[in-house]
């Protein structure tokens, strides 16, 4: 019972233009949603978050929109630079459980 | 200097073996946790540790057994390996709970054959 899924699994993005990774939800009780960005053989990082009481949340090139009747989110890149190849996962967290739920990634490629 | 740190990068090992996977922090941080990456990437948590107890014991097997010796380790033992145990392992810390903003070890990658 996968709770956060992230549909596709790949994404190929053409330099200077926008990336958007999309991730869906089905666990109503999820309150907080973030994104974490991962490199081969390194561990996630913290990218951006947003609370369910916002519908965006921007961070420089980074913006996260939540749309909760749909329980769906999607983080956009823009511009797009090659240094953001990596894998995208979206996680997300309902009150008091005091953990995070991941999606199973997206791998973005930036193309030159 | 590296903030999350685990031993070993990589472990192969036999079935029925029993290996340990240790981590490290070094952010002062009071909560630990260990993930499991399946095979289909998803990211599961398995245990969670708070100031050294154990808050979240997702369902794990109990061949797999974390220790905390203090805040800033959390080692996870592996009894009688099998083969559905192959994936990467990794270790995450942060302050506060809930804990939103987590720091990831690089990860381990066991194999058991």
């Amino acid at each position: 019972d996968q709770q956060v899924k992230q549909n596709s699994p790949s994404l190929s993005v053409q330099e200077g233009r926008i990336s958007i990774l999309n991730c869906d939800y089905t666990n109503s009780m999820f309150d907080y949603f973030l994104w974490y960005k991962k490199y081969p053989a390194e561990g996630p990082t913290f990218l951006i978050s947003i609370s369910s009481i916002k519908d965006k949340n921007e961070d420089g090139r980074f913006t996260v929109f939540l749309n909760k009747s749909a329980k769906h989110l999607s983080l956009h890149i823009v511009p797009s630079q090659p240094g953001d190849s990596a894998v995208y996962f979206c996680a997300a967290s309902a009150q008091g459980a005091q953990k995070l739920v991941f999606g199973q990634g997206t791998r973005l490629t930036i193309n030159p | 200097d590296t903030a999350v740190s685990q031993t070993p990068k990589y472990l192969v090992t036999q079935m029925g073996n029993d290996k340990s996977i240790k981590c490290e922090q070094n952010l002062g941080h009071d909560t630990m946790y260990w993930y499991k990456q399946d095979s289909k990437k998803f990211l599961k948590i398995m245990f969670s540790y708070n100031n050294k107890e154990l808050i979240i014991n997702e369902t794990v097997p109990n061949r797999f057994s974390p220790k905390s010796p203090d805040k800033a380790h959390l080692n996870l033992h592996i009894n009688s390996l099998e083969l559905g145990d192959s994936a990467v392992y990794f270790c995450a810390s942060s302050q506060g709970a809930p804990a939103y903003e987590q720091y990831f070890g690089p990860g381990t990658r066991l194999t058991v054959t």
